[in-house]
């Protein structure tokens, strides 16, 4: 595709419910981040996968947070037992060397 | 580990010229880049330092330092919108992970 594409753009879901958040990188590109970013905040790391190595998962905060990524596909980030805390946007971005682009993201709310 | 330290938030007046700093400590450096984010949007790629000195894309420069592991973001002739957020971020290897400093917001005033 012509950019990075995250779905669902908006998410409202109850504490305690899973979600799956998708992300789309762009085609070709080798590296795929997940990044979490609070209200006025910077960019948290979150995961990071790069081609077929072993995905680098030290930024997922708990183990409710899983992401999977097929090949240089698509890539999902689900959340388990959702709290009040996971409130936030969830960026994407993939990049073939030294340039990341940025899905628009998804705002994940949790009442 | 890494971190980055950058200031939290810088006003300036359309024209001016604002430098926004970021100190960064890692393990294993391969280059600073900068990343421009709008409210509500996604943030999106202004410049890349491999290497040290001064790197000019039109109104916008960034400069790094390896030895003194630093580098800035140079905005000249500001203009209402460059109201945005302000990233500094580090890498490791190419293609490796990115880390992000905490993002200078810069408001610029008429």
């Amino acid at each position: 595709g012509a950019g990075v594409s995250q779905s669902p753009s908006n998410k409202v879901t109850e504490k305690g419910k899973d979600v799956e958040l998708r992300c789309d990188p762009i085609s070709g590109h080798t590296a795929l981040y997940w990044y979490r970013q609070r209200l006025g905040q910077g960019l948290e790391f979150l995961i990071y996968f790069q081609g077929n190595s072993a995905p680098d998962k030290s930024g997922l905060p708990s183990d409710r947070f899983s992401a999977e990524r097929t090949g240089e596909s698509v890539s999902t980030l689900t959340i388990q037992r959702t709290q009040q805390e996971d409130s936030a946007v969830y960026l994407c971005a993939s990049s073939l060397e030294l340039k990341a682009f940025f899905g628009q993201g998804t705002r994940l709310t949790v009442v | 580990g890494q971190s980055l330290e950058q200031p939290s938030e810088v006003t300036a007046v359309e024209g001016a010229i604002v430098q926004i700093n970021c100190t960064y400590q890692t393990s294993g450096f391969y280059g600073l880049s900068w990343y421009q984010q709008h409210d509500g949007g996604a943030p999106t790629f202004l410049s890349y330092n491999g290497l040290d000195g001064l790197e000019e894309t039109g109104r916008f420069s960034s400069f790094l330092s390896r030895s003194d592991s630093y580098g800035y973001l140079l905005l000249q002739e500001l203009q209402m919108k460059d109201s945005a957020s302000y990233f500094c971020a580090v890498s490791q290897a190419a293609g490796n992970k990115l880390t992000f400093g905490g993002g200078t917001r810069v408001l610029v005033k008429p």
